[in-house]
């Protein structure tokens, strides 16, 4: 248990199909990350958020859309996604945003196949 | 161009054998530098460096820095079963919301 919760934790969908990840930390945390993973390639930062304000989005296509209703939640809403889209996306959440160098806490991830 | 390359991509030893894990990275304004461990899917945190030359130690676990020479290494000696992972290299820049990951190295120990 990492005090990061994230479900569902498999997700199946088709292109045309809406879906949305649901993360949720436990820490009182503020500041909370999408990372994606793909196969053969290192963690990817997609978007930040601190005190639910969105700070960062790493030129992420809009077909993925966040959502911070407060510090505590993020969701990641799906829309129209391709198969290149599939792999594993992780939550993140710090104590504050990362620019003091501090540690992130990982979720378990959402394993997302787009057919 | 990767900023942050991580050696080797993968390896395997058996258990008793000492590793050494590469992390070199390019860098402006540095901050610091984390390793993380990836067992199955979440990621969890092993040590932060931002000092050159201070050994940061967990068990058998060890990290160091070279901010001169831009690499970190992490060794693990009398690996065992449970070390296998993938280690994964994240460098901080000083003002930056994000953590630069490698593609980490996949390390499997056998019995």
């Amino acid at each position: 248990e990492t005090g990061v919760t994230q479900t569902p934790r498999h997700l199946v969908m088709g292109m045309t199909n809406k879906k949305s990840l649901k993360c949720e930390q436990h820490l009182g945390h503020n500041a909370m990350y999408w990372y994606k993973q793909s196969a053969k390639k290192p963690l990817e930062l997609m978007f930040v958020y601190n005190f639910k304000e969105q700070t960062e989005n790493n030129s992420v296509p809009s077909r993925f859309s966040p959502e911070c209703p407060n510090s505590s939640h993020l969701f990641l809403h799906l829309h129209t996604l391709q198969p290149e889209d599939s792999a594993l996306y992780l939550c993140a959440s710090s104590q504050e945003l990362l620019a003091g160098g501090g540690e992130l806490f990982f979720g378990e991830g959402s394993r997302l196949t787009v057919l | 161009e990767d900023k942050v390359v991580q050696s080797p991509l993968s390896l395997v030893v058996h258990e008793g054998d000492t590793v050494t894990l590469n992390c070199s990275y390019e860098v402006t304004n540095f901050r610091s530098l984390l390793w993380y461990k990836q067992e199955k899917k979440a990621p969890t945190f092993l040590f932060m460096l931002t000092s050159s030359g201070i050994e940061k130690k967990s068990g058998r676990l060890s990290s160091i820095l070279d901010k001169k020479e831009l690499f970190s290494i992490l060794n693990i000696t009398a690996t065992q079963t449970g070390d296998s992972a993938i280690y994964l290299c994240a460098p901080c820049w000083a003002g930056s919301y994000q953590l630069t990951f490698g593609k980490g190295t996949k390390l499997s120990v056998i019995p």
